[in-house]
């Protein structure tokens, strides 16, 4: 499954499956950027990040591509699991100021 | 510890009131960061601390105070609050300089009633 993050802010997938939420940032002089997980009534929780020098990063399961051309950037989640279900947002760093994206919700359906 | 403590994690007060949010990390982190939350939107920035002192004020009404009285503390002082300041406040703290990512806290949950 696949979001558009700040047109489709809602993603459901079937466990097992492969997601990927996009998001688009705003400011061309960012260069560093962080996928955030939050769930229900907690704070947000570091996933990955990536430096504007690079334009791919993987981790355990998840995979961060980036594209300064376009400013996009998405998150990859290999093999969804129901404990992904959250909200995903990224965040762009310009000079000790992180702002976020709009954010999607990630539903897992068992 | 890559911990970021904050208190209450809720809090219910009336318009004419005043209380304070605090926030403690001990990570060694120079920088600081209140956010504001509403229902299924992204943190909003308020404030940045670096170095104990206020680097970003994001045109935050004066209702809202905040305080950084040692490098470990970050408290936010809130009086004569508004309903539609009913949100979740989010402290977060990170290195000052470098690619390092923002450590957050659980929030406090603020009713304004």
């Amino acid at each position: 499954g696949e979001s558009v993050g700040l047109h489709l802010p809602t993603l459901s997938v079937q466990e097992g499956d492969n997601s990927i939420i996009n998001c688009a940032y705003s400011n061309s002089a960012s260069d560093y950027f962080i996928w955030y997980k939050q769930e229900s009534g907690k704070g947000p929780q570091f996933i990955i990040d990536i430096r504007s020098n690079m334009d791919k990063r993987q981790g355990q399961r998840v995979t961060v591509l980036l594209n300064k051309t376009v400013k996009h950037l998405s998150l990859q989640i290999a093999a969804t699991q129901p404990g992904d279900s959250a909200v995903y947002f990224c965040a762009e760093n310009t000079g000790n100021q992180f702002y976020f994206g709009t954010g999607t919700s990630l539903t897992v359906i068992p | 510890d890559t911990e970021v403590t904050q208190t209450p994690k809720h809090l219910v007060m009336g318009m004419t009131n005043k209380k304070s949010l605090k926030c403690e990390q001990h990570m060694g982190h120079r920088a600081m960061y209140w956010y504001k939350q509403k229902a299924k939107k992204p943190p909003e920035l308020m404030f940045v601390y670096s170095y104990e002192k206020l680097s970003i004020n994001e045109s935050v009404p004066s209702r809202f105070s905040p305080e950084c009285p040692n490098s470990s503390l970050l408290n936010l002082h809130l009086h004569a609050l508004q309903p539609e300041d009913s949100a979740l406040y989010l402290c977060a703290s990170s290195q000052v300089r470098g690619f390092t990512e923002a450590f957050f806290g659980q929030g406090t949950r603020l009713t304004v009633v």
